[in-house]
């Protein structure tokens, strides 16, 4: 069964440092990857997906991440943080008609 | 506004009382999806429906639980007898039966809160 690890639960940013949000799934044939976004008190917004092709994926809001098939890794990042990109960050794979997520990593921006 | 909507957006009940949740998604939108996520974790799959056929469910789902798409539109979960561990944020997504299927769209969720 695939699973999904985002391996921190709190990345604490400075204003407009980069960042990087790490997801690690597990290996499958072919595999469909996707960044969600959830701001406080809302439903979740997606962010960019890998689906095949160009390995680095851009996103909305200035967001990209890269497909690393050997390291089973869709980790996430963005060049300057800003104040408004405070929420949590859910990474999840494609099986079977359902996603399956990971914990989630709260993105803490420090003025 | 034409995305995902769900009703209510808040329910507190108490222990032992049924509740009923409306997702309404994307119109000409053939699947949708039941998620559950609880405090600090991600959404886990509740069940599926392509158009009114419910496709599949997680062992998630016990006995108490059950989710209708009768006309192949809006859809209701229903969870009878509340406990709570049913305490949660339900969420529904929709996605077209062809294309880019794979993407879902989720609608703002219900915050569920039993007493």
């Amino acid at each position: 069964a695939q699973s999904v690890t985002q391996l921190d639960s709190q990345v604490p940013v400075f204003e407009e440092a980069p960042v990087e949000l790490r997801c690690n799934y597990s290996s499958s044939v072919s595999v469909y990857l996707f960044w969600y976004v959830q701001y406080p008190n809302q439903g979740l917004q997606l962010l960019l997906k890998y689906l095949s092709g160009s390995t680095l994926v851009k996103g909305i809001n200035g967001f990209e991440a890269e497909f690393n098939k050997s390291q089973t890794s869709f980790h996430l990042r963005k060049p300057s943080v800003h104040i408004s990109d405070t929420a949590e960050y859910f990474c999840a794979v494609y099986s079977n008609y359902q996603l399956i997520w990971g914990a989630g990593t709260k993105l803490i921006i420090k003025p | 506004d034409t995305g995902v909507s769900q009703d209510p957006r808040h329910k507190i009940t108490k222990r032992g009382q049924n509740v009923t949740f409306r997702c309404d998604p994307i119109s000409e939108h053939n699947r949708l999806y039941w998620y559950r996520q609880t405090l600090g974790q991600g959404p886990e799959f509740l069940t599926y429906f392509q158009n009114e056929a419910q496709l599949e469910k997680s062992r998630l789902l016990s006995d108490r639980f059950s989710a209708e798409r009768p006309k192949g539109s809006f859809s209701t979960l229903e969870i009878q007898r509340t406990e709570q561990g049913d305490s949660a944020m339900y969420l529904c997504a929709s996605n077209p039966a062809s294309g880019n299927y794979n993407e879902q769209f989720f609608g703002p969720g219900t915050r569920l809160t039993v007493l």
